[in-house]
């Protein structure tokens, strides 16, 4: 069964400090993989995409990894700010359709305190 | 930001009303998409068009349909609304990829939330 599975299921931490994320996937045969940042109430926006061959992909404060053998990934946040609290989503997508399906975890909610 | 719309943004309706989700993108992508997502929850697929007059129901059983007459509207329907339908409905698009690579981007809509009472 295509799975992915994120965590900490919840974190908080303090402005300026850094955190890193988790997503195991099961997903296969794999094609990319996503991390989303969804703010409450509004839907999710695109933080980085990554295909099997990529290890790291940067976007200014954030850093992914793949590591497309242990099928893990990470989204690591630098010099958090209060505008980082929000739900960041891992999403995992195959190649076995023309639809690309998509594969959602529950999401890391992130919470950045003063 | 992403050219993808969703009215209204919020919506509390009485049990048996027929609503309308309306969706619509600018960006002239094929694929269209519609999530359903509660709170704390992963987005779960409810329905998906490859384009215009393609639809095809998603993973997780629902009682609404949708439509795709033109290629930037995607509407979703729902005949007669229950207080189980509460929930957040979100809507997406992107461009159909080349063969063995689906690298291309998902956007989102601001989702509508609906409150069936």
């Amino acid at each position: 069964k295509n799975q992915v599975e994120q965590s900490p299921q919840s974190l908080i931490i303090l402005e300026g400090k850094n955190c890193t994320l988790q997503c195991n996937y099961t997903v296969s045969p794999f094609s990319n993989l996503r991390w989303y940042k969804q703010d409450t109430g509004r839907g999710p926006v695109s933080l980085t995409i990554m295909t099997f061959s990529e290890n790291t992909k940067s976007n200014g404060r954030y850093t992914a990894t793949l590591d497309a053998d242990t099928k893990q990934s990470s989204l690591h946040i630098t010099a958090s700010q209060l505008s980082d609290s929000a739900s960041y989503i891992c999403v995992v997508s195959d190649r076995g359709s023309t639809l690309g399906r998509l594969y959602f975890g529950r999401g890391t909610q992130l919470t950045v305190w003063p | 930001e992403a050219d993808i719309y969703q009215t209204p943004r919020y919506l509390v309706i009485g049990t048996g009303k027929k609503i309308t989700l309306e969706c619509s993108q600018t960006m002239g992508h094929d694929k269209m998409y519609w999530y359903q997502q509660d709170p704390g929850m992963e987005l779960h697929l409810i329905h998906y068009s490859y384009g215009v007059n393609s639809t095809e129901k998603g993973d997780l059983s629902s009682e609404s349909t949708v439509s795709r007459i033109r290629t930037e509207h995607f509407p979703l329907t729902l005949e007669s609304a229950r207080p189980s339908h509460t929930s957040q409905y979100l809507c997406a698009s992107s461009e159909r990829g080349r063969t063995g690579d689906q690298s291309t981007e998902a956007f989102f809509g601001q989702g509508t939330r609906l409150t069936v009472v």
